[in-house]
């Protein structure tokens, strides 16, 4: 019974490139979270997806950065021309309820440094 | 603004002894509060959970105490043991709505063999 998976687990990217961070939730799960951590802070939100739908994304940067959940595959992550700033680790959670509780059941994170 | 606080960045008790772990928070809509674990380089590991319709919540080892009107919770660990040293999280949601997590800046707990 695999946990919330996330690849790669530390990618090193150039200003200006592009980021893919992909998450695969727990077997059962349709609920998708993705947090951000910079150092020596807490996990900051960034978006909530289902299958096929952003549910929030209150805490998503208005620019480069963009989440999608298709209905087949891993939900995708994605940061268009990097900066500095976007070096740190970005975690991923699933939970099998959503809305009415549930609790959210972190993946071992990506770890993303920008030169 | 920070609307969960974890006012202690660390924490240091000796095995066997009583380790508690504090949080505040400012959002009276929080209804339910979670406390995560986290090794370096891992992700958060769900430890033990309280609804607002409570305020104590046991688990084997750990427990936690909510405190409603002073918006105050806390993480008991009974008795401490070296393998719990981690950076401890305190986290809040509201039930109904996008229930995305609002975590605090963590706690590291030491436990001194």
């Amino acid at each position: 019974n695999a946990g919330v998976m996330q690849n790669p687990r530390h990618l090193v990217r150039r200003r200006g490139q592009e980021a893919r961070l992909r998450c695969s939730p727990m077997k059962g799960h349709s609920h998708v979270y993705w947090y951000r951590q910079l150092p020596e802070e807490g996990l900051k939100f960034m978006v909530y997806l289902q299958k096929e739908n952003i549910i929030d994304e209150s805490g998503m940067p208005k620019e480069r950065f963009s989440a999608e959940f298709p209905k087949e595959g891993p939900s995708i992550l994605r940061i268009q021309q990097v900066v500095r700033g976007d070096s740190a680790a970005y975690f991923c959670a699933s939970s099998p309820y959503g809305q009415g509780g549930g609790t959210q059941y972190f993946g071992p994170g990506t770890r993303l440094t920008v030169l | 603004d920070q609307q969960v606080k974890q006012n202690s960045p660390s924490l240091s008790v000796q095995e066997g002894r009583i380790s508690i772990l504090n949080c505040d928070y400012t959002n009276s809509m929080f209804d339910y509060f979670l406390w995560y674990k986290k090794y370096p380089a891992e992700g958060p590991t769900f430890l033990i959970s309280i609804s607002s319709i409570k305020d104590k919540n046991e688990d084997g080892r750990f427990t936690v105490f909510l405190n409603k009107s002073a918006k105050h919770l806390s993480l008991h660990i009974v008795p401490s043991q070296p393998g719990d040293s981690a950076v401890y999280f305190c986290a809040a949601l509201t039930q109904g709505g996008s229930e995305k997590l609002v975590f605090g800046k963590g706690t590291k707990l030491t436990v001194n063999p």
